[in-house]
């Protein structure tokens, strides 16, 4: 059993489109989050939940939207897709919201690119 | 402003020789620290997780030291094979809840 599923994993799109990536864990954890890995290889939080309620919202874009549904799914929506949004895109959970204290489990990644 | 420097430059080792990584941050005073190992392709896994008060932490044939005095931690790979050639990342908790900061990440290439 996976236990943290992204969907899809290659997302292959033009400049200006609407796209979503959804994800869903089922370790029965709290905390959700979504991780922009550029091709620098950096590795950079952009948003967490915690039962559903958004904790974390670091400097990103508002074409960027997560939508957390149930405390197992944590959806990314990119409105207006640039080149720069080119990345893989990762989802995580943890226990709970302590994540310095919390080992955070990872998706598989989503590549992403725009064209 | 917040800083994790780990080694830019792959680490290149022979089979059975330790592998040891630095991690270096400044501008935080983390209560903890985590490594994590990432594979081509795929997402980091957990390894070990260290408290400021522990200088030490094993796990199997791995080893991570935190000393907070130096603001660094070292990672060792003892005994080492090539399945460990992965990229190591660290990770330090950051001054919001439940936010974690990555390093850029070593990778480490094991030849037989």
């Amino acid at each position: 059993d996976t236990a943290v599923s992204q969907t899809p994993k290659y997302l292959v799109t033009q400049m200006g489109n609407d796209k979503s990536i959804k994800c869903e864990q089922n370790l029965g954890h709290d905390t959700m989050y979504w991780y922009k890995q550029d091709s620098k290889k950096f590795l950079k939080i952009m948003f967490s939940y915690n039962n559903k309620e958004l904790i974390i919202n670091e400097t990103v874009p508002n074409r960027f939207s997560p939508k957390s549904p149930d405390k197992a799914h944590l959806n990314l929506h990119i409105n207006s897709l640039e080149l720069g949004d080119s990345a893989v895109y990762f989802c995580a959970s943890s226990q709970d919201g302590q994540g310095g204290l919390n080992e955070q489990f990872f998706g598989p990644g989503t590549r992403l690119t725009v064209l | 402003s917040q800083k994790i420097e780990q080694n830019s430059e792959a680490l290149n080792i022979q089979e059975g020789k330790t592998a040891t990584l630095t991690c270096n941050y400044t501008n935080y005073s983390p209560a903890y620290l985590q490594w994590y190992r990432q594979d081509p392709g795929r997402g980091p896994v957990f390894l070990l997780l260290i408290r400021e008060n522990e200088k030490e932490k094993r796990k199997e044939r791995l080893k991570v030291t935190f000393d907070t005095t130096l603001k660094q931690s070292l990672f060792h790979i003892t005994a080492s094979q090539p399945a460990d050639s992965a990229t190591y990342l660290c990770a330090l908790e950051s001054d919001s809840w439940g936010k974690l900061q990555f390093g850029a990440g070593t990778q480490v290439v094991v030849t037989p």
